[in-house]
């Protein structure tokens, strides 16, 4: 039933060893979000794509990328993950306005 | 810009009472407002959404929350608190970004915590 996958569930990474976090959907939604949350805030959007148009957010360090090769997967580049970098990763999709649908995160350590 | 304040980080009742969290909102056009619930180390999962027409929105777990434009509010409230109903909640809302492109930009969360 799962909709949104995200895979791993939890990732740990060493201090600036390049890492990549997967996501796929099931639902054939044209926009896909990926969101960074740290502990007790909100969730932050990096970036999305509506179909294959990138959307960057203004405020997302050049060390965050992604990239879409089709419409059931994204995937969450970080090259040079920081400690800063350490949080929840979330992705999501959506086809209507403002209905996200979320998958369950990917947890990132940075050792 | 549009942007959401969310008062209160942490709400606590006791089982059976009044669950009523706050949320304004600030935005240059109508909004769309949403309700999010997040569980610990899970997703986001929605609770309700308001986009038009009626302004009392009902949800999913006995939520529901009121549109008041003229109070810039959306506020979330559930009669009676179940211990299941711990979690954060975080207000949400719609930010367009060119064409039909929607984002959504999310308040700081309410931790709720119910006490039996």
């Amino acid at each position: 039933d799962a909709m949104v996958i995200q895979n791993p569930r939890y990732q740990v990474t060493q201090f600036g060893k390049p890492v990549t976090l997967s996501c796929s959907q099931t639902l054939n939604h044209n926009v896909m979000y990926w969101y960074q949350q740290k502990s007790s805030q909100a969730p932050k959007l990096l970036f999305h794509y509506y179909d294959k148009d990138f959307n960057n957010e203004a405020d997302t360090p050049d060390n965050f990328q992604s990239r879409r090769p089709n419409t059931s997967f994204c995937f969450l580049d970080i090259r040079s993950p920081g400690l800063g970098d350490a949080a929840m990763y979330l992705c999501a999709t959506s086809r209507d306005v403002g209905k996200l649908f979320f998958g369950s995160g990917t947890q990132l350590s940075v050792l | 810009a549009q942007s959401v304040t969310q008062l209160g980080s942490h709400v606590s009742v006791s089982e059976g009472a009044l669950v009523l969290l706050r949320c304004n909102y600030s935005s240059s056009v109508p909004p769309y407002l949403f309700w999010y619930v997040q569980y610990p180390n899970q997703g986001l999962q929605l609770l309700l959404k308001y986009t038009t027409g009626a302004t009392l929105v009902k949800g999913i777990n006995g939520f529901e929350a009121e549109f008041k434009k003229s109070e810039t509010s959306f506020h979330l409230t559930k009669p009676s608190a179940h211990m299941s109903d711990a979690a954060e909640y975080f207000c949400a809302v719609n930010t367009r970004s060119g064409g039909s492109n929607y984002k959504l930009t999310f308040g700081k969360g309410t931790l709720l915590t119910v006490n039996p």
